[in-house]
């Protein structure tokens, strides 16, 4: 049972534009909810995280934004940097629950093209 | 700030040995939790060590087990390894408590099984 879904398995977009990656959840007991960038032969890089109280959160160049209706969490890069081309993971955990465990994804990667 | 550290970087072992792979938590880091990474897919929650005890386990069999030490460092053990068990392994630290849960990964140590 896949409780964290990204859907797209890849994208591909041009510098300088929105990069915008999805993850959709099916446990309503989540209530933090994270995105993670992976390049290859790292681990994973906590990128930005919001609360389920809250339906946006931003930093620098990412924002995160939390539809708790649809059980579906969005993360806009903008502007998109060749940089920026990795693995892409959302992750969720309810932190009202005796673990903080996060389940994660499948990942998304990203490519930014120049 | 120390981040989070692994080792080894690789491993290669046969099927039926056993393997420790070794974490050292991130400075002010009482949590460390443990992942599996297939290729191809997100990590899998392996389980979680909060002052020296497992606090939570995802669906994993009891020959993997663990362990936290004083300073919060961490193990992660394998007994009777199957071709399966070949993956990236990924420590991650973090704070537990503040209502958040922010998780922050080590590189990972590769394990192949033959």
């Amino acid at each position: 049972d896949q409780q964290v879904k990204q859907n797209s398995p890849s994208l591909s977009v041009q510098e300088g534009r929105i990069s915008i990656l999805n993850c959709d959840y099916t446990n309503s007991m989540f209530d933090y909810f994270l995105w993670y960038k992976k390049y290859p032969a790292e681990g994973p890089t906590f990128l930005i995280s919001i609360s389920s109280i809250k339906d946006k959160n931003e930093d620098g160049r990412f924002t995160v934004f939390l539809n708790k209706s649809a059980k579906h969490l969005s993360l806009h890069i903008v502007p998109s940097q060749p940089g920026d081309s990795a693995v892409y993971f959302c992750a969720a955990s309810a932190l009202g629950g005796n673990t903080g465990k996060l389940i994660f994804g499948q990942g998304t990667t990203l490519q930014v093209k120049p | 700030e120390t981040g989070v550290t692994q080792s080894p970087t690789h491993l290669i072992k046969t099927r039926g040995q056993q393997v420790t792979l070794r974490c050292s938590s991130q400075s002010g880091h009482n949590t460390v939790s443990w992942y599996q990474q297939a290729l191809g897919q997100g990590p899998q929650f392996i389980f979680q060590y909060y002052r020296e005890e497992e606090n939570g386990r995802g669906n994993f069999p009891p020959r993997f087990s663990g362990l936290q030490f004083p300073n919060y460092s961490s193990e992660l053990n394998v007994n009777a390894l199957e071709l399966d068990d070949s993956a990236l392994y990924l420590c991650a630290s973090s704070f537990s408590g503040g209502g958040r849960n922010e998780q922050f990964f080590g590189p990972g140590t590769r394990l192949t099984v033959l």
